[in-house]
C-alpha cells in the first residue's frame, strides 16, 4: 500500500523559513517522481514543485520560485521541500504526492501539513 | 502564466448527465496539456480520476469520463450517484508547469 506521511508543518513568522517533509513506503521510491501541491484555507488546490526520480531535473510555480526549493533522498525515502522568505500568502496545507509516468500526475497523495505564516 | 478556469459551480440531479470542463487561458486545450482531474471531498486528500485527459485510473468508477470538448478538457459524470457530490479540479501541463483549475463544486440534489 502507498502511504505518504507530510511532517513539519507549524506556525512561522513573516520572511521566516521552514522545511517540510515526506516520508514514503509501499513502492519504490527512487522511480517515481514527485510533487507537492498545496492548498490555502478554503481554496483550490496549487501545484508548488515536482523533481524527477533522480533529482535532476525540478519544476516550480512562479509563485515560489527562488523561494522554495524541492529536494529528495531516495536512500530515506523521502521528499522535502525547504521554504523560505515565507508570506502570509503561503498559508496552506501542503500535500505529498507521488507522480506517476507520462504526465500522470499526483497519482498517490499523502494527508498533508498545515503551515502558518502569520505574526 | 496560464489560466485555467473551470465552472465554479455545477447542480445535477441523482442519476443524471453532468459535464465539467476546464479551460485554458492561452487558447484551445489540446491532448499535449496532458488533463489530469481531481475529485476532493471535505477535509480530506484530493484523489487522481483520470490522467492524460481521457484515461482512468484503476479505482475510477466507469460512470466518469474525461474527453476534449469545444476547445477544452471535459469530465462527464453518467449516472450519477449521491456520492460524487464533491469538488472536482483539473490540473494542464504547460510550459513544463501544472496549472490547477479553480475547482467545480459538484452538488448532487
Amino acid at each position: 500500500e502507498v502511504q505518504l506521511v507530510e511532517s513539519g508543518g507549524g506556525l512561522v513568522q513573516p520572511g521566516g523559513s521552514l522545511k517540510v517533509s515526506c516520508g514514503a513506503s509501499g513502492f519504490t521510491f527512487s522511480s517515481s517522481s514527485m510533487s507537492w501541491v498545496r492548498q490555502a484555507p478554503g481554496e483550490g488546490l496549487e501545484w508548488v514543485a515536482s523533481i524527477q526520480k533522480d533529482g535532476s531535473e525540478k519544476y516550480y510555480a512562479d509563485s515560489v520560485m527562488g523561494r522554495f526549493t524541492i529536494s529528495r533522498d531516495n536512500a530515506k525515502n523521502s521528499l522535502y521541500l525547504q521554504m523560505n522568505s515565507l508570506r502570509a500568502e503561503d498559508t496552506a496545507v501542503y500535500y505529498c504526492a507521488r507522480d506517476g509516468d507520462d504526465y500522470r500526475l499526483c497519482v498517490y497523495w499523502g494527508q498533508g501539513t498545515l503551515v502558518t505564516v502569520s505574526s | 502564466q496560464t489560466v485555467v478556469t473551470q465552472e465554479p459551480s455545477l447542480t445535477v440531479s441523482p442519476g443524471g448527465t453532468v459535464t465539467l470542463t476546464c479551460a485554458s487561458s492561452t487558447g484551445g486545450v489540446t491532448s499535449g496539456h496532458h488533463a489530469n482531474w481531481f475529485q476532493q471531498k471535505p477535509g480530506l486528500a484530493p484523489r487522481a480520476l483520470i490522467h492524460s485527459t481521457v484515461n482512468k485510473h484503476s479505482w475510477t468508477p466507469a460512470r466518469f469520463s474525461g474527453s476534449l470538448l469545444g476547445g477544452k478538457a471535459a469530465l462527464t459524470l453518467s449516472g450519477v450517484q449521491p456520492e460524487d457530490e464533491a469538488e472536482y479540479y483539473c490540473s494542464l501541463f504547460s510550459g513544463a508547469a501544472w496549472v490547477f483549475g479553480g475547482g467545480t463544486k459538484l452538488t448532487v440534489l
